[in-house]
């Protein structure tokens, strides 16, 4: 069974940092990859699929490295309208498809 | 602009049903594959149920499976859930999301969700 692992669970950030998000596989999923953004009462969005291409729409200050089980979602300056809960998501086994357990942004 | 609304959830008594819907617009529906996928309180998100345009490809997330199916009616532009013999553990909100194209188990479009809750 694939398990996502999201580091930390929550961040406290204020608005102008770099931000750093962490995703581990239990297995490698190659870079079959991706990050979504959800805002509260909101739609989740897609923000990065392939573990580094950005979506359609997406701010250039979002990024996404990695492959095989370690990833990482970068936020280079942190806008006030960023402050959601991220999850990702790996699709290498589909089906199924499994999601970490996300990470909160909130305010400092 | 995508557009995915979901509708048709409420509150149920554990054994009971509930059937969701998606109305999609905005896109060529019937070349999409549409799935579900829920958020359970205090949790993430989960994948529940997938339908392909073929109406003949379906997978169901194991917690689910032999409970619930999932239909589309391509005429009608929506995505079915026919929830059954519901359980607490089923409570959550409720999403419909369109696959990107070509790239199984991605979601590209989401719609904001319906709230299932399953109390006695």
């Amino acid at each position: 069974e694939m398990v996502m692992t999201q580091s930390p669970v929550t961040l406290s950030v204020s608005p102008g940092e770099r931000v750093t998000l962490s995703c581990r596989a239990s297995q490698s999923v190659s870079s079959n990859l991706a990050w979504y953004q959800h805002k509260p009462g909101q739609a989740p969005r897609l923000l990065i699929h392939g573990a580094s291409t950005r979506a359609t729409g997406v701010p250039a200050r979002f990024s996404g490295s990695g492959s095989g089980t370690e990833f990482t979602l970068t936020i280079s300056s942190l806008q006030s309208e960023d402050l959601a809960v991220y999850y990702c998501q790996e699709y290498n086994n589909w089906p199924p498809s499994t999601f970490g357990q996300g990470t909160k942004l909130e305010i400092k | 602009q995508v557009q995915l609304v979901e509708s048709g959830g409420g509150v149920v008594h554990p054994g009971g049903s509930l059937r969701l819907s998606c109305s999609a617009s905005r896109f060529t529906f019937a070349t999409y594959g549409m799935h579900w996928v829920r958020r359970a309180p205090g949790k993430g998100l989960e994948w529940v149920a997938t339908i392909y345009y073929e109406a003949t490809k379906k997978y169901f997330a194991d917690s689910v499976k032999g409970r619930f199916t999932i239909s589309r009616d391509n005429s009608k532009n929506t995505v079915y859930l026919q929830m059954n013999n519901l359980r607490a553990e089923d409570t959550a909100v409720y999403y419909c999301a369109r696959e990107f194209l070509q790239v199984p188990g991605l979601f590209d479009y989401w719609g904001q969700g319906t709230q299932v809750t399953v109390s006695s």
